[in-house]
C-alpha cells in the first residue's frame, strides 16, 4: 500500500504570493492533518480534514486555509505569503475507526516552503 | 493545556554507547504517546508508540521507551547506537478531543553520534 504523497516536494515563492500544496492519503484513510515545521515553533497543528469537513485547526491565521476532496485528497492554501511562512509542510493521514479513541497518524515526507 | 518537553536539544554519543533521550508530557487523559525520527530533509517516521499495557514498549531499529505515569515521562531508549541513528527526535502526545485528534509535539532532540 502506498504511503502519503505529498507534492511538489520544494516550493520557492515571492512574498505576497500565495501556495497550494497537496497531500495524497494512504487508501482508505478519510483523516488528513497538515502541520507546519519551524526551526522557531517547532511541529504545531495547522488543521485536520474528515470527510471534506475541517473538523479543527490551530493557532494560525486565516492566510491559512484548507480543504479535503471527495476521494480524501487534500489541499492547503497560504495566501500572502511572508517570510515566517518559510518551513516544511506536513501532512498526516489516519484512518479513522469507530470506537478507537485515537488513530495513529502516518506522515508523507513534507512540501519545503521558501519565501523570498 | 496539553505540552510535551524534551529537556536535551543536542546530544552527543560514541558509536557503540547507550543513549537515553528524555521526554515529559502534561496531559490530563490516559496519554498516546509517541517517539518519531526525522532524518535531515524528510518526513517523520515513528519509532514506537504507548496506547495502553505494557509500560515497557518495542520499536523499529532496536529502540524502545517506557512509560512512567507517576513521572509523566516516556524516555526513549537504545542500548547500542549506531552511526545511522544520527537525526532528530520527536517525543508526541496524541489528543483525542470533540471527534478528531492531532499530535502535539516535543521540540526535538538532535543526536550526533561520534565514530
Amino acid at each position: 500500500k502506498a504511503g502519503v504523497t505529498q507534492t511538489p516536494r520544494y516550493l520557492i515563492k515571492t512574498r505576497g504570493q500565495q501556495v497550494t500544496l497537496s497531500c495524497s492519503p494512504i487508501s482508505g484513510h478519510r483523516s488528513v492533518s497538515w502541520y507546519q515545521q519551524t526551526p522557531g515553533q517547532g511541529l504545531q497543528f495547522l488543521f485536520e480534514y474528515f470527510s471534506e469537513t475541517q473538523r479543527n485547526k490551530g493557532n494560525f491565521p486565516g492566510r491559512f486555509s484548507g480543504r479535503q476532496f471527495s476521494n480524501s485528497r487534500s489541499e492547503m492554501n497560504v495566501s500572502t505569503l511572508e517570510l515566517g511562512d518559510s518551513a516544511l509542510y506536513l501532512c498526516a493521514s489516519s484512518l479513522v475507526q469507530q470506537g478507537i479513541s485515537y488513530n495513529e497518524q502516518f506522515f508523507g515526507p513534507g512540501t519545503r516552503l521558501t519565501v523570498l | 493545556a496539553q505540552s510535551v518537553t524534551q529537556p536535551d536539544i543536542h546530544i552527543t554519543v560514541s558509536e557503540g554507547a547507550s543513549l537515553e533521550l528524555r521526554c515529559n508530557y502534561s496531559y490530563g487523559a490516559t496519554p498516546y504517546l509517541f517517539w518519531y525520527v526525522q532524518s535531515p530533509g524528510q518526513g517523520l517516521q515513528l519509532l514506537l508508540k504507548y496506547f495502553s499495557g505494557d509500560t515497557l514498549v518495542q520499536g523499529i531499529k532496536g529502540f524502545e521507551a517506557e512509560f512512567k505515569r507517576s513521572q509523566s515521562s516516556f524516555n526513549l531508549r537504545k542500548p547500542s547506537v549506531h552511526w545511522s541513528d544520527a537525526a532528530e527526535y520527536f517525543c508526541a502526545v496524541g489528543v483525542f478531543s470533540g471527534g478528531y485528534n492531532k499530535l502535539i509535539f516535543g521540540a526535538g532532540t538532535r543526536l550526533a553520534v561520534h565514530p
